[in-house]
């Protein structure tokens, strides 16, 4: 699985965009991009993938860079509820099922 | 749909003692796995299995034993517990076959403490 990279954390205020970049510099052509967040004693939750093309879901968007060496999960509007740690993964999908290697993901607290 | 339950959601045990961490999902999801969290880290994966009567190692298997005698079910056995082994942790599923779209689902976690 290729490397990822996040800043530890990261601050917005709330009903702004919310900004969350990931390095992948040695993205495979096969690996998706994964977005997970986790709510502070939750289980992780799952929020958007995309393979190249940017994606748009009722949760977030996900900024792929053409080179598919980075990339950006757009909360557009963020809410005090947002506050979590968020989790870039990049994986080979595949149909027999695959393991998710987290890191430690970005910290990001939302202020009033 | 409950999605994944785990149970217990709090657990205590002396070193040395075991038990069974239950693990259990009613979206028949094939795929079904076990992932521990320690303090500050992210997670990593036990044990997962892709249906039922077959399991295979993770990333941090020792001192766990599991098995899938059902489609929903996957409990994860301690042993004998060690103190290294407190942690959190969650099982996950997910439905295999329907191609890259969609996410694992995640249960709301155990957390066991070893003394």
């Amino acid at each position: 699985d290729a490397k990822t990279t996040q800043p530890t954390s990261m601050d917005c205020a709330e009903g702004r965009a919310a900004n969350l970049p990931c390095n992948h510099s040695t993205i495979s052509g096969n690996e998706y991009v994964y977005w997970y967040r986790q709510i502070h004693s939750q289980g992780p939750q799952y929020i958007i993938h995309g393979l190249k093309n940017n994606e748009t879901n009722e949760m977030a968007s996900l900024i792929i860079t053409e080179d598919r060496k980075s990339s950006t999960l757009i909360l557009p509007h963020a809410t005090l509820r947002d506050t979590a740690v968020y989790y870039c993964i990049v994986r080979v999908n595949s149909n027999s099922g695959y393991a998710l290697n987290f890191g430690k993901g970005t910290s990001l607290l939302v202020t009033p | 749909n409950a999605g994944v339950t785990q149970t217990p959601k709090f657990q205590v045990l002396k070193t040395g003692q075991s038990m069974t961490l239950q693990c259990a999902q009613d979206m028949n999801h094939e795929y079904m796995s076990w992932y521990r969290q320690d303090p500050g880290m992210g997670l990593r994966l036990i044990h997962y299995s892709v249906g039922a009567g077959i399991t295979d190692q993770g990333e941090v298997p020792n001192g766990y034993n599991v098995s899938r005698s059902t489609t929903e079910d996957f409990p994860l056995r301690l042993l004998s517990a060690a103190p290294s082994q407190t942690s959190v942790y969650f099982c996950a599923s997910i439905k295999l076959g329907q191609g890259p779209n969609y996410g694992y689902t995640f249960g709301s976690g155990t957390r066991l403490t070893v003394v």
